[in-house]
């Protein structure tokens, strides 16, 4: 199976801060790579799909880059409601895997 | 508007079975994997089962296949997991999720449920 490993695994900033996630796959995965948001208690959220394409609806402060092994997930200007857990998933192989999470705080 | 309604959830025992269901509406089932993602609490997310529109592929995860059995009615709008032989492993709340991708094979997940807990312990 694909390991997907993300760092850090916390992440204490401040509003208005740029915000940068790593995800690394344990091989390559070319762009097949999702970036998710979840707050407790709320269904996760589909940010980045092919390791960089916004969803709809999805405010472009977010973005995502990368290819192959490592992916970035950039918030240019941290905002409140930004304050959650991301995730990556991977979906090249017929065994779809999350990284372990980052949990982003609030400084 | 997509809406994905999980039952089924509870408490049971070890070595019990459980048997969850997801209601979907606000788009055509028939032409979108589903899939089953779980969460420890406490801990990340972590896919459990997937299938294909045509309910003609299915999916595990090493963690439960053979223990788990994902199928679909799409006459009903409803995804339906199976789960055999549960430990404490497999506590967490468990969401039914719809893949982003029209008549495709498993990839990424553009609408979740809201999740049904499933706690097991004797």
């Amino acid at each position: 199976d694909i390991q997907m490993t993300q760092s850090p695994s916390t992440l204490s900033a401040s509003v208005g801060d740029r915000v940068t996630i790593t995800c690394r796959a344990s091989q390559s995965i070319s762009n097949w790579l999702a970036w998710y948001q979840h707050k407790p208690g709320e269904a996760p959220k589909l940010l980045i799909y092919m390791a960089s394409s916004l969803e709809s609806g999805v405010p472009s402060r977010f973005s995502g880059s990368g290819s192959g092994t490592e992916f970035t997930l950039t918030i240019s200007s941290l905002q409140p409601d930004d304050f959650a857990t991301y995730y990556c998933q991977q979906c090249h192989s017929f065994s779809w895997t999350f990284g372990q999470g980052t949990k982003v705080e609030i400084k | 508007d997509v809406q994905l309604l999980e039952s089924g959830g509870g408490f049971v025992q070890p070595g019990g079975s459980l048997r969850l269901s997801c209601v979907a509406s606000g788009f055509t089932f028939s032409n979108y994997a589903m899939s089953w993602v779980r969460q420890v609490p406490g801990k990340g997310l972590e896919w459990v089962s997937g299938i294909r529109g045509s309910g003609g592929g299915t999916y595990y995860a090493d963690s439960v296949k053979g223990r788990f059995t994902i199928s679909r009615d799409n006459s009903k709008n409803t995804l339906f997991l199976q789960m055999n032989s549960l430990g404490a492993e497999d506590t967490a709340v468990y969401y039914c999720v719809k893949d982003a991708k029209r008549m495709s094979t498993i990839t990424y997940f553009d609408y979740w449920g809201q999740g049904t807990l499933v706690t097991v312990s004797s």
